[in-house]
């Protein structure tokens, strides 16, 4: 199985907002409501931001928000923040019971 | 505090074995399903296997299928994953995670443990 499609990069000045799409298949994003999105800088564990589409775990702050349309699941980052920067990943659950992850995002906060 | 903690890492030549484990504290721990999670050098996450609170089922990625085998000891609140036939490939840092359910987002995650695969 592929992994999901991300874009390398995204970019944004603070105060902004941005959007990251994480594409899949009917296999996959499509088919269901398990796709998620972490945050991981440098060395560190990744963190997750975002759970089942569109939930956000307590402690995550509300600039960040989920949503999916077919096949497709974004992220949102609004009024950007230096701290953002880091990479970012989206994961599903596919049919097969298994995972994929996209290939990441960095995040550059200009 | 609810805290992972890998250990087990070690560099290893290839066709060898190596266990990780992931012990967990803060939490209960049988009601969480668990997964390992595993970041090659300069790379992106790769899903490696995942197993239920109970322990009665789990699941591995094609890669590591027949090769790795996850269990877990809710006794003892660890977390194992038995690797064998390890190749240059298997080469990354290993992360364990907790999720409420076995395929939603996992909310805590470990430090890491590196695994080298080198002769």
């Amino acid at each position: 199985q592929s992994a999901l499609t991300q874009p390398s990069s995204v970019s944004g000045s603070p105060g902004q907002s941005i959007t990251i799409s994480c594409t899949g298949t009917s296999r996959d994003v499509g088919i269901t409501s398990f796709v998620s999105w972490y945050q991981q800088h440098p060395g560190k564990a990744p963190r997750l931001l975002i759970y089942e589409a569109t939930k956000r775990p307590s402690g995550v702050s509300s600039r960040f928000s989920g949503s999916k349309s077919g096949n497709t699941a974004s992220l949102t980052i609004s009024g950007l923040q230096a701290e953002d920067e880091a990479h970012y990943f989206c994961s599903s659950y596919s049919g097969s019971s298994s995972v994929l992850f996209g290939g990441g995002t960095e995040l550059t906060v200009l | 505090e609810v805290q992972l903690l890998e250990s087990g890492g070690n560099l290893v030549q290839p066709g060898g074995s190596l266990r990780l484990s992931c012990t967990a504290s803060g939490f209960t721990f049988n009601t969480f399903a668990m997964t390992w999670v595993r970041q090659a050098p300069g790379k992106g996450l790769e899903w490696v296997s995942t197993i239920t609170g109970s322990g009665g089922s789990s699941y591995y990625a094609d890669s590591v299928k027949g090769r790795f085998t996850i269990s877990r000891d809710n006794s003892q609140n660890a977390l194992n994953l038995e690797m064998k036939s390890l190749r240059a490939d298997d080469t990354a840092v290993y992360y364990c995670g907790r999720s409420k359910l076995s395929w939603s987002g996992m909310d805590v995650w470990g430090q890491g443990t590196t695994v080298t695969v080198s002769s």
